[in-house]
């Protein structure tokens, strides 16, 4: 079953505004993983945080992990039109290697 | 990060009827994964593909249903049988990282399959 659940669903925003996403699970976790999915195509991994981890960045991306509130949050500064994609939250809580994904937040961002 | 297609891409098929989806990675890796995302939905773990033993399905998947080949580190085939309406979703295939345990996964680009 599925144990991340996000929020919101869908979100939409003009360019060069930022982008929040929020994640909560509800077991121990290992790590917590975000990926962008296109137009229903492949997944695309941008970032990976482990639960010794508070917070990490990776370009334009900022996740920050609270483990006692068993949530994450995914922040994209300065959105651009092509950040308009699903984002999904995934845990491994499904065991080794095993993802769990979240339900996914729908970002329109317009130019 | 590794490098995976699948085959097809896209295809519309016939209810009753079963369709082979090809997972090509450009490196050998240990273990293959196939998800099905419903339209609409996040994706969920159909089975874990371990070259040279039988695939671990997750509750709600059957081996009947869902047979998988897993013939070497580099490919894997899910097989979707006796279709109906409700398998029409997208098919994706990931391996692991390959760097220890709990890394991330990389995706291949899907197959989405419409059953009429």
């Amino acid at each position: 079953s599925q144990q991340g659940e996000e929020d919101p669903q869908a979100l939409s925003i003009q360019e060069g505004e930022n982008a929040t996403m929020n994640c909560s699970y509800k077991t121990s976790i290992n790590n917590l993983q975000w990926y962008r999915q296109n137009s229903g195509r492949g997944l695309v991994h941008l970032i990976l945080i482990r639960s010794n981890e508070r917070e990490k960045h990776s370009g334009r991306l900022r996740v920050t992990l609270d483990t006692s509130k068993k949530s994450s949050s995914l922040l994209i500064t300065a959105s651009r039109a092509a950040d308009t994609a699903s984002y999904f939250c995934a845990t491994d809580a499904g065991g080794y290697n095993k993802l769990i994904f979240g339900a996914g937040t729908r970002l329109a961002v317009h130019p | 990060s590794a490098v995976i297609s699948q085959k097809p891409s896209r295809d519309i098929c016939q209810r009753g009827t079963s369709l082979t989806i090809q997972c090509q990675v450009d490196s050998q890796v240990t273990m293959m994964f196939w998800y099905r995302q419903q339209p609409g939905q996040s994706l969920t773990l159909i089975a874990t593909a371990n070259q040279g033993s039988e695939a671990t399905y997750e509750s709600g998947f059957v081996i009947d249903k869902f047979p998988i080949s897993r013939p070497n580190l580099t490919f894997s085939t899910l097989t979707v049988s006796n279709m109906s309406p409700e398998d029409s979703s997208i098919y994706l295939c990931s391996v692991d990282g390959g760097r220890g345990a709990y890394n991330e996964q990389f995706f291949g680009p899907g197959t989405r399959l419409t059953v009429l």
